[in-house]
């Protein structure tokens, strides 16, 4: 049973559009949520992560939305690029857990150009 | 260069046949782990190792063993595949645990059991 729920399952935006993928918790004691970026061939990388004690994290393009309240995460890549386009996981974990992380289900998302 | 590498990159074997997949890091790296990727599943940990001489399962563990006698190298090992193995799969290291520290993947390897 997957800990953590990722929606949508794709994502086609247009170059210069907003993608927005969305993710779901249950377990209240994780307390790290990275997404991790990965193209065809590759080895996922972790791209952005961030702890319940901030509700917002950006790096260049890419911000985290936290609501902890509601158990919920979302990643938010602004003014979308070609090169953007891969399959895109988040991901929760207790920093006691020996980073034990549960990933979400994967999104791909396809920039147009 | 850092990295991660695995080997080989594909395999295809027949049911019952043991095999292993190597990993090997450059970076130092206390922790290491496998993960399974499959569609609609995400990735999913196999095994993980803390150091040299500790591992402890992940989340399905069932059908792989995993040693790690040096801290550079962390092979997964098939004792009788099975179909339900086939799959992506990825070696992973970091510095500290993966809530701790940024956590480097392989290149991966697609692993067909028939």
């Amino acid at each position: 049973q997957q800990q953590v729920k990722q929606s949508p399952q794709s994502l086609i935006v247009q170059k210069g559009g907003i993608s927005i993928i969305n993710c779901a918790y249950e377990n209240t004691a994780f307390d790290y949520f990275p997404w991790y970026q990965q193209f065809p061939g590759k080895g996922p990388a972790l791209l952005i992560a961030i702890r319940p004690d901030v509700s917002e994290k950006k790096e260049g393009r890419f911000t985290i939305s936290f609501n902890k309240s509601a158990k919920q995460f979302s990643l938010h890549i602004m003014d979308s690029q070609p090169g953007d386009s891969a399959t895109y996981f988040c991901a929760a974990s207790r920093t006691d857990s020996w980073g034990k992380l549960q990933f979400g289900a994967g999104t791909q998302v396809v920039v147009t150009p | 260069e850092a990295q991660v590498t695995q080997n080989p990159r594909y395999l295809i074997t027949v049911t019952g046949k043991k095999l292993t997949v190597t990993c090997s890091q450059n970076m130092n790296h206390e922790y290491m782990s496998w993960y399974r990727q499959d569609p609609g599943l995400g990735l999913r940990q196999i095994y993980y190792s803390m150091n040299v001489e500790v591992t402890d399962k992940g989340d399905v563990p069932e059908g792989y063993k995993v040693s790690r006698k040096e801290k550079r190298n962390f092979p997964l090992i098939l004792e009788s595949p099975s179909p339900n193995q086939t799959s992506l799969y990825f070696c992973a290291s970091s510095l500290e645990s993966p809530s701790e520290d940024e956590q480097y993947f392989g290149p991966g390897t697609r692993l067909t059991v028939t």
